[in-house]
């Protein structure tokens, strides 16, 4: 089936620091693939997404790229900041039936320092 | 009130207790989603209505119980829960068409003694 592996948080950062979080996948057929942020006491927000291999998403500084010959999605950041200490998930999405479909990692924590 | 919207944000219940979690949508949409969110777990999709009809149900005890009366509200009936559903459940939405955008709620944490 399909699945989505992150890397293991906690990720700690000091203000300004690159920011790679890794992501995998696994998926029947062609994926669109996902980036959402979970800020505390909070729902799901999407961050970014790309819908087909090659394509880069990218918002409020984030950026992640879909290479379909790695399976990969990380989302990379040049210089992160406080306000960016959320939990950060990974998921794909196959073509829906009647309904869309995702399927989620396993979230990864982000904690940025001054 | 805009986007989804999830009530209560905190619950408390015996595993005697019936309780309601609601969810509304103010996006027009006409897919919703309950997800159930466990520490150091994948979300977990727990039901999908599509044009108020349930379209996924993946193997969830007969305890959560579904409802979809519209396509804004969304209702998840709770009964003789078990302390392991104590879990962060979350509401989400979205157009029907395509790889869409799911909107999600803020939650209703639940903790059952």
């Amino acid at each position: 089936g399909d699945s989505v592996t992150q890397m293991e948080g906690p990720v700690t950062l000091s203000e300004e620091a690159f920011l790679t979080i890794n992501c995998t996948y696994t998926a029947t057929g062609y994926p669109s693939l996902f980036w959402y942020v979970q800020y505390p006491g909070e729902g799901l927000q999407l961050l970014l997404k790309a819908t087909k291999a090659d394509d880069k998403g990218s918002n409020k500084g984030f950026e992640a790229t879909y290479r379909k010959e790695t399976t990969s999605f990380h989302l990379e950041k040049g210089s992160v900041q406080v306000s960016d200490s959320a939990v950060y998930f990974c998921a794909l999405m196959v073509l829906p039936g009647t309904a869309s479909k995702l399927t989620f990692g396993t979230g990864t924590r982000l904690q940025v320092t001054l | 009130e805009t986007g989804v919207t999830q009530t209560p944000r905190h619950l408390v219940m015996g595993m005697t207790n019936k309780k309601s979690l609601k969810c509304e949508q103010h996006l027009g949409h006409n897919a919703m989603y309950w997800y159930k969110q466990s520490a150091k777990k994948p979300l977990e999709l727990m039901f999908v209505y599509s044009l108020e009809e349930r379209v996924e149900n993946n193997s969830v005890p007969s305890r959560f119980s579904p409802e979809c009366p519209n396509s804004s509200h969304l209702f998840l009936h709770l009964h003789t829960l078990q302390p392991e559903d104590s879990a962060l459940y979350l509401c989400a939405s979205s157009h029907l068409t395509g790889l869409e955008e799911q909107y999600f709620g803020p939650g209703t944490r639940l903790t059952v003694l």
